[in-house]
Formats: structure tokens, sequence, C-alpha cells
């Protein structure tokens, strides 16, 4: 199974500034990664899919970048409104498997 | 408009079965696979199963083999999952998800909670 190394946990964060979360994986998932958002109370958004492709409708302030094993999701200035968990999925190969999870917290 | 509506959620004693149901719309459903993932309250996400678009294809986490069965109704736009032998650590939402491996995951449904507790 390929797994996900996802970093850091938890942050804490002021508006405007940026942040940056780290997925790691386990081999080669070339660019087989999506970066989902999840509010609490709700069911998990897609931002980023293909490792750097931003879903329709996200704000461009969201970015995603990576291949291979490393990849990054970029907030390039936190609004009131990112405050939320942050996943990335595997999606290269069965079972899929989903980061641990990224809190930004607000500072 | 994509809509997923998961139902059949609850509360079920351990070893109880329970049948999830997601209604699908907005999308030509027989030509998408389809995946549940499932979040225990406060926890993170884990894929739980997946069905290839004719139903020829199906797997499942090892937390769950033989014990959950997925299956789909393309004439009805509707995706299964069969729970039998329900563990307590099975508490989770269960959300039903367009997509599987290779392609991704797209659309989530609103998420249905089941609770395993005696």
């Amino acid at each position: 199974d390929i797994q996900v190394t996802q970093s850091p946990s938890v942050m804490s964060a002021s508006v405007g500034d940026r942040v940056t979360i780290t997925c790691r994986a386990s081999q080669d998932i070339t660019n087989y990664l999506a970066w989902f958002q999840q509010k609490p109370g709700k069911a998990p958004q897609r931002l980023i899919y293909a490792a750097s492709n931003l879903q329709s409708g996200v704000p461009s302030r969201f970015s995603g970048s990576g291949s291979g094993t490393e990849f990054t999701l970029t907030i390039s200035s936190l609004q009131p409104e990112d405050f939320a968990t942050y996943y990335c999925l595997q999606h290269k190969s069965q079972p899929l498997t989903f980061g641990g999870g990224t809190k930004i917290e607000i500072k | 408009e994509v809509r997923l509506v998961e139902s059949g959620g609850g509360l079920v004693k351990p070893g109880g079965s329970l049948r999830l149901s997601c209604a699908a719309s907005g999308f030509t459903f027989s030509t998408y696979s389809m995946t549940w993932v499932r979040q225990p309250p406060g926890l993170g996400l884990e894929w739980v199963s997946f069905i290839s678009s004719r139903s020829s294809s199906a797997y499942y986490a090892d937390s769950v083999k033989g014990r959950f069965t997925i299956s789909r109704d393309n004439d009805n736009n509707s995706l299964y999952l069969q729970i039998d032998g329900l563990r307590v650590e099975d508490t989770a939402f269960y959300y039903c998800v367009r997509g599987g491996f290779g392609v991704g995951l797209d659309y989530w449904g609103q998420g249905i909670l089941v609770t395993v507790s005696s």
C-alpha cells in the first residue's frame, strides 16, 4: 500500500499569511494527488486535482505543486473562510490513501 | 448539478447490519466508478470501498473486507453499501463519492452517520 505522510498536523496562522502544507508519498505516484478542504460538519471539497490543477470555482489563492513523491498545497494569502482542515489523497492505486490532515487554526 | 444523497445510517448494536444507500443525480451515473469513504467523528478520512461503473470490479479496505459489500443499480442511479458484523470501530460518517483510483474523487455526498454501540 502507498503511505501518505502529511505535515504539519496543526498550524496556527493569521489572516494574510502564506501557508504551505506538504504531503509525501511512500512511492512514486506521478501526479495522482488531490487536495481537499473540510469545514466542521461538512463533507470534504476538492480544491486541487492532478497535483496542480485548480478545481473550478476555487479561489486562485490556492495552488498545488509537486510530482513523484513530494507535493505541496499553498494558500497565498489566508482568508477567514480558509480556517479548516485540509487533506491530501493519492489515487494512483488501491487502496486509496489520505494524508492525516492539517488543521489550520487562527493564531 | 451533481448530487449525492446518502441514507440508511443510524444506531446499531455490535454485530448488527445496515444497508447504506446513495442516490445520485445530475450526471450519467452508469459511466462513473463510485467509492465509499468514512470518517470517525473528529478523526481523518479512510477509503472503504470502490466499485467500477459496470460493477465488474470491487475493492475493499482490509479493515472491512468480508463484512462490507458494495453494489450499485445503474437503472436507478443508486449506490449501496451492505455492512454486516458491525463493530464499535465502524462508527463513522460514511460518504458516497464519485470516482475512484486513477480518475480520483471529485463530488461527495453530505455523509451519513453510523453509530455502533451497545
